[in-house]
């Protein structure tokens, strides 16, 4: 099974709807990120958390929300999605222990906003 | 905050041959310099990567030089073979864990 999981993998949905992208990890690390990859704009930072207790925006907040339930669990939300939210979206963990580090990616969640 | 600029966009290189990719950052106070491949359909994995009190780091075919007073690093491959062929991503930090910013990235194609 694999340590960063995201669900689901591909979605497609309609403006305007809500949608929640999920991630759970086994890694046991405490930091968790949200990012978006659009072709040739390379990886942003939506969202992070360094524990449950702490959420921090990103590059690009705007028109996202998070969710930090557990130590293993992040929850991404798009209240009322938008075709401009189409796009990759990538769950990660790092280990605080080690100070900056390796990101663990999951692998990928495809959403489609028509 | 930082910027991160990669280059080229695309390359293609013959199995065999050296593949170099190439990223400038902006803000001198950046000391962590990662590199990731993302393989079709997956996630980005890190392969290498340096930090600012070094210059040059290798790992059997891969290596990563820094050039601190011209703020660029760069990805060297030699002997590429075609499980080589992915989409590589550079990124910065400035050591606190919670921001990494990436560059646009390269996608590497080694032709058999």
């Amino acid at each position: 099974d694999a340590d960063v999981t995201q669900t689901p993998r591909n979605r497609i949905t309609k403006t305007g709807k809500r949608i929640m992208l999920e991630c759970s990890q086994t890694k046991g690390h405490d930091r968790m990120y949200w990012y978006r990859q659009d072709p040739g704009l390379g990886l942003r930072l939506i969202y992070y958390s360094f524990d449950v207790k702490d959420i921090n925006k990103g590059e690009i907040s705007d028109g996202y929300s998070v969710s930090r339930q557990a130590q293993a669990k992040f929850s991404l939300s798009l209240e009322s999605a938008i075709p401009n939210q189409t796009a990759l979206y990538f769950c990660a963990t790092s280990d605080q222990a080690r100070g900056v580090g390796e990101l663990f990616f999951g692998e990928g969640s495809r959403l489609t906003v028509l | 905050g930082e910027n991160v600029e990669q280059h080229p966009s695309t390359l293609s290189v013959q199995e065999g041959d050296s593949a170099v990719i190439k990223c400038t950052y902006s803000d001198s106070a950046s000391n962590y310099f990662p590199w990731y491949k993302q393989e079709l359909g997956k996630g980005p994995q890190l392969i290498i990567d340096i930090r600012s009190n070094v210059g040059e780091k290798k790992d059997q075919r891969i290596a990563v030089t820094l050039n601190k007073t011209a703020k660029h690093f760069s990805l060297h491959i030699t002997e590429t073979q075609p499980e080589d062929s992915a989409v590589y991503f550079c990124a910065a930090s400035m050591g606190t864990g919670n921001q990494f910013y990436f560059g646009t990235g390269t996608s590497l194609t080694v032709i058999p």
